[in-house]
């Protein structure tokens, strides 16, 4: 099945840094990658995603690249702030029936100001 | 946010007790999970449902069973808890299959002791 490996673990940056979290899939099925940020005490929620058929997305700070061929994503947010410290997931979906997302295992990112 | 109720949202029992956690949605999304987050795991797959009495096993699914009688409700049980079932469960639900966002909810505690 699909496995989802997540570098670093841990991220501590200055507030107005950049941040990259890097993520690798191994089911060159998966056609779907989404990033989740988790807050303290929440559940996580969708903050960007990228399909295969597209190399770059960006949403403002946030972006996510995606390399088929090297079966690697990953998601760059710039200017860091405060807010942005949270626990980032990566996940792939490897199935053609429901959004069975394989995750990554987080990556917790400190903004220091 | 989603409408998405999670209940217990903690809960302390002991070992080889039986435990159900419920997942009420308004959405009426046909897709609902069950995934339990673990340090070093991130988010894993334990269950899922299509739609009412249409359900399939993640990959963590020994020692759990689910049961969906009604759109809107999707309960999660463990027969007999075992202390490595100590873990924050996370239910999920979602419109779209494939290529569409989880809405998390916002997590039930449970402590096998």
């Amino acid at each position: 099945g699909e496995n989802v490996e997540q570098h670093p673990s841990t991220l501590s940056v200055q507030e107005g840094d950049s941040a990259v979290i890097k993520c690798t899939y191994s089911d060159s099925a998966s056609n779907y990658f989404p990033w989740y940020k988790q807050e303290l005490g929440k559940g996580p929620q969708l903050i960007i995603d990228i399909r295969s058929n597209v190399g770059e997305k960006k949403d403002q700070r946030i972006a996510v690249t995606l390399n088929k061929t090297a079966k690697h994503f990953s998601l760059h947010i710039t200017e860091t702030q405060p807010e942005d410290s949270a626990v980032y997931f990566c996940a792939a979906s490897p199935g053609p029936r429901g959004n069975k997302l394989v995750f990554g295992a987080g990556t917790i990112l400190r903004v220091k100001s | 946010d989603a409408g998405i109720t999670q209940s217990p949202r903690h809960k302390v029992t002991e070992t080889g007790t039986p435990v159900t956690l419920r997942c009420h949605q308004t959405e009426n999304h046909r897709y609902m999970y069950w995934y339990r987050q673990d340090p070093g795991h991130g988010l894993r797959l334990i269950h899922y449902s299509y739609g009412v009495k249409d359900t399939d096993k993640g990959e963590v699914s020994d020692g759990y069973s689910v049961s969906r009688s009604k759109t809107e409700d999707f309960l999660l049980t463990l027969e007999s808890a075992t202390s490595s079932q100590t873990s924050v469960y996370f239910c999920a639900i979602s419109g779209a299959t494939n290529t569409g966002e989880l809405f998390f909810g916002e997590g039930s505690r449970l402590t096998v002791l």
